[in-house]
């Protein structure tokens, strides 16, 4: 079983749909990050959360330390929200990131 | 500062041949990080620096593969004697361990083909 495991693997929806894309991880982390790659390969970064939830735009992140469990909403959607959204953890004590497979979404017109 | 740049952003080379990429951080950023992602994946950890000096390699760093950062700046990962498995897009991250900031800011990958 992975580290880090993220739900679903593809998404497709219609614009102007609400998006959620879910993290799993079974390690005890001191921060998670939420992370979007367009094709070509660069990837930016989202948010990172230790605790509680954050809003940027149209995008929510929130997290559970307890259950070891985050989710990144998407309001309002629209096609150039297209892309791969990855969730990864740095574990306590860590500096390298930890990366779920990520989550390929394909927001339609 | 414009960022964390890659060079190459694409690279094809046959079996056999050596490869060397380059990386420059973030200026005041003082870790660097390679990562591998091959295709559907995501990113797996290479190595990373804390200034000049090398503080972690993953098993995935084979005796092929070398990284180094001598002045604490801009990083190389150098891959001898490619094979077609190391086919992949290779990330760099930088990121700056100051107060409770450890926010990552990625490069936009160098794409090996080894044909």
């Amino acid at each position: 079983k992975n580290e880090v495991e993220q739900s679903p693997q593809n998404l497709t929806a219609q614009e102007g749909e609400f998006i959620t894309i879910n993290c799993s991880y079974s390690v005890g982390i001191s921060a998670l990050h939420w992370l979007q790659q367009h094709p070509g390969g660069g990837i930016v970064s989202l948010f990172m959360l230790s605790s509680g939830k954050k809003k940027h735009g149209r995008l929510i992140a929130t997290i559970n330390i307890q259950e070891k469990h985050s989710s990144l909403h998407i309001t309002a959607s629209h096609p150039r929200d297209s892309a791969v959204y990855i969730c990864a953890v740095r574990s306590q004590g860590a500096q390298k990131l930890v990366f779920g497979q990520g989550t390929r979404l394909t927001i339609n017109p | 500062d414009t960022g964390v740049s890659q060079d190459p952003r694409h690279k094809i080379t046959k079996r056999g041949q050596n490869v060397t990429f380059r990386c420059d951080p973030i200026s005041e950023h003082n870790r660097l990080y390679w990562y591998r992602q091959t295709l559907g994946q995501g990113p797996e950890f290479l190595t990373y620096f804390q200034n000049e000096a090398q503080l972690e390699k993953s098993r995935l760093l084979s005796d092929r593969f070398s990284a180094e950062r001598p002045k604490g700046s801009f990083s190389t990962l150098e891959i001898q004697r490619t094979e077609q498995g190391d086919s992949a897009m290779y990330l760099c991250a930088s990121s700056f361990t100051g107060g409770s900031s450890y926010g990552y800011t990625f490069g936009s990958g160098t794409r090996l083909t080894v044909v």
